[in-house]
């Protein structure tokens, strides 16, 4: 089983519309988690962190945590053509190693 | 720019032939990281460095990779013998302590064995 798994896509959505992106872990102790986006021939960025369960909002992104379902997800709102790009879920194990989903890639048609 | 350098962008390679990377990590970041990502994958860890310590190394480095951090500031990696396997990104990432872990990568180095 793989330690932080995503569904690798291809999501298209059309312009304006909710993005879904989801991922799950297996690491029950596993205490914060982050979204990366990465854009075709760079390196990650990251775009949003969470540690407690709930909801998180940062302009357009929210990020979701339910930790008893070891489930983390990112809404993104009136997506836009420039988020066209692969999206990383990662998990923090509390040490200093950072664990890394296979990423989704969301288009967004314009 | 105050962003982690790394250095050469793009590296090609024949099998066999050692190659070393360097990374500047951002100036008041004192955690540093090497991972490597291939095509259709996410960032895979090899090893990190809290200063010049190396704190913690990935089993999928094998013995032909060697990582330095000396004086807690720029950090090498070296590959030696490479093989067609080794192909791959390598990202360099730090971050600051106590911040749960936020990395910020720099552009990688792109090695192509041959």
């Amino acid at each position: 089983q793989k330690e932080v798994e995503q569904n690798s896509g291809p999501l298209s959505v059309p312009e304006g519309a909710i993005a879904s992106l989801n991922c799950t872990y297996s690491d029950r102790g596993s205490q914060s988690f982050f979204w990366y986006r990465q854009y075709s021939g760079k390196s990650p960025e990251l775009i949003m962190f969470i540690y407690s369960n709930g909801d998180k909002e940062d302009g357009r992104f929210t990020a979701q945590l339910n930790k008893a379902s070891q489930y983390v997800s990112l809404l993104i709102r009136d997506s836009q053509p420039s988020d066209s790009a692969t999206y990383l879920c990662a998990v923090g194990t509390g040490g200093f190693k950072t664990i890394f989903g296979a990423g989704t890639r969301l288009f967004v048609k314009a | 720019d105050t962003g982690v350098s790394q250095d050469p962008r793009h590296k090609i390679t024949k099998r066999g032939q050692n190659v070393t990377f360097r990374c500047d990590p951002i100036s008041e970041h004192n955690r540093l990281y090497w991972y490597r990502q291939t095509l259709g994958q996410g960032p895979e860890f090899l090893t990190y460095f809290q200063n010049e310590a190396q704190l913690e190394k990935s089993r999928l480095l094998s013995d032909r990779f060697s990582a330095e951090r000396p004086k807690g500031s720029f950090s090498t990696l070296e590959i030696q013998r490479t093989e067609q396997g080794d192909s791959a990104m390598y990202l360099c990432a730090s971050s600051l302590p106590a911040t749960n872990e936020k990395l910020f990568f720099g552009s990688g180095t792109q090695l192509s064995v041959l």
